[in-house]
């Protein structure tokens, strides 16, 4: 199971940061993933924290956001710097499995950046 | 990293076959078998119904098939029913540890 929380309206330029609480499974050398949705629009892939330090990001948010887990918590968090109206979205975390499919999401966070 | 194409929507009348198309390239859907489909309905998180191009996760009905052919997936709907009234979005591994969904499609249920 996964449960995202932190999602909270901002103003540009300002931070937040989202966590993705697991269970059933240790974030210690798993693969999880942050897709976000904006309102009325598609999926997107924002960013995916492999084993280790490996991770990826999506262009429109390299050099902003920053993944990373929390093994004594078991998290997946997200830190977001610089947000941008355009970054306004529910994010959902979900589990990537070795084959590279979603098997478990979270119910997923609103995140809303307006002035 | 583009996101692959899938139709904007498609409908049937219950009971009948759809086919919802998710075209890529070489380097995303032609070159990896991992092509997964998800459905999500309104308000909800996405759902996996299909991984590994044909493969069912279990509890998932068989109604639901997956296929691909060069750089198009497929995803067949047969038996439609009302509860399939959803959206639909393919995914796939893209390489430099990025993965790739589709446009989405909005299935509609006549």
């Amino acid at each position: 199971q996964l449960v995202e929380s932190g999602g909270d309206l901002v103003q540009p330029g300002e931070s937040l940061r989202l966590s993705c609480a697991v269970s059933g499974f240790n974030v210690n050398g798993r693969y999880v993933g942050w897709v976000r949705q904006a309102p009325g629009k598609g999926l997107e892939w924002v960013s995916i924290l492999y084993s280790g330090d490996s991770a990826y990001y999506a262009d429109s948010v390299k050099g902003r956001f920053t993944v990373s887990r929390d093994i004594s918590k078991n998290t997946v968090d997200l830190q977001m710097n610089s947000l941008r109206a355009e970054d306004t979205a529910v994010y959902y975390c979900a589990r990537v499995m070795s084959y590279y499919f979603c098997e478990d999401w979270g119910q997923g966070t609103l995140v809303t950046v307006s002035s | 990293q583009s996101a692959l194409t899938q139709p904007a929507s498609v409908s049937g009348s219950r009971g009948q076959s759809i086919t919802i198309s998710c075209t890529g390239t070489s380097s995303d859907v032609g070159g990896y078998n991992v092509v997964s489909w998800y459905q999500q309905h309104p308000g909800n998180a996405p759902k996996l119904i299909i991984y590994q191009v044909n493969r069912r996760p279990s509890g998932v009905s068989d109604r639901f098939s997956g296929s691909k052919s060069g750089n198009t997936a497929s995803l067949t709907i047969s038996g439609l029913q009302s509860d399939d009234a959803a959206d639909y979005y393919c995914c796939t591994w893209a390489g430099g540890g990025s993965l790739v969904f589709g446009t989405g499609t909005k299935v509609t249920v006549l």
